[in-house]
């Protein structure tokens, strides 16, 4: 079945640690997003990705990096964990395309640094 | 530039009371809009999208919403909640620009439903 992957769906550590958030898609989607929602406020685009070898910077500005090496696969990662990075990261994928294809959306990792 | 306002942070209906959740946008160019839902603890899903053939839009779980140009409008409407309605709300635009790509997209605050039995 098409889908969406996040992996973890939670994660506590501590400060200072490298972490990597994963995200994968089974729709054969070209378009990639990561997105940081805070508790009760709005989604902020923080990376996206037009296909393999893409990366672009989001509207946030973020101590993350990605990379596309797969169409599938698109993992976020942080050098250097901080409880600033306390946060929900969303994964999207979408056809690339002219305007209208809808982005579809993984379950969520809530990520908590101590 | 891209914008979209959610006017209310917090609605709360009784169950089988119609639902009301207002949003207003601000686009340059002829935008795309969308409604998403987000459940405790779930990934956002796609309620409805106005592809512009039609300016009432339905979506899934009897939800619809209606663009209207002149009021720079895109209102989600259910005539009776349920429930299961309960959650997040988010009114969001497309940061595209016209004979281009798919652009980014651009999230209001959000609308949190509450649903009374």
């Amino acid at each position: 079945e098409a889908d969406i992957y996040q992996t973890p769906r939670y994660l506590v550590i501590g400060t200072g640690k490298k972490i990597t958030l994963e995200c994968s898609q089974t729709m054969g989607h070209d378009k990639m997003y990561w997105y940081q929602q805070d508790p009760g406020m709005e989604l902020h685009l923080i990376h996206y990705s037009y296909g393999v070898n893409s990366t672009e910077k989001g509207d946030l500005s973020s101590e993350s990096t990605v990379s596309r090496i797969r169409t599938e696969h698109f993992p976020l990662t942080l050098e250097s964990a901080r409880p600033s990075h306390t946060s929900q990261y969303l994964c999207a994928s979408s056809e690339f395309g002219t305007g209208l294809s809808e982005q579809f959306f993984g379950p969520g990792t809530r990520l908590t640094v101590l | 530039a891209q914008s979209v306002t959610q006017l209310d942070s917090h609605v709360s209906v009784s169950e089988g009371t119609p639902v009301l959740l207002r949003c207003n946008y601000s686009s340059s160019y002829s935008p795309s809009l969308f409604w998403y839902v987000q459940h405790p603890n779930k990934g956002l899903q796609l309620l409805l999208k106005y592809t512009s053939a039609a300016t009432l839009v339905k979506g899934i779980n009897g939800f619809e919403a209606e663009f209207k140009k002149s009021e720079t409008s895109f209102h989600l409407t259910k005539p009776s909640a349920h429930m299961s309605d309960a959650a997040e709300y988010f009114c969001v635009v497309s940061q595209g620009v016209p004979g281009g790509s798919q652009g980014n997209l651009i999230f209001g605050k959000g609308t949190k439903l509450s649903v009374k039995p």
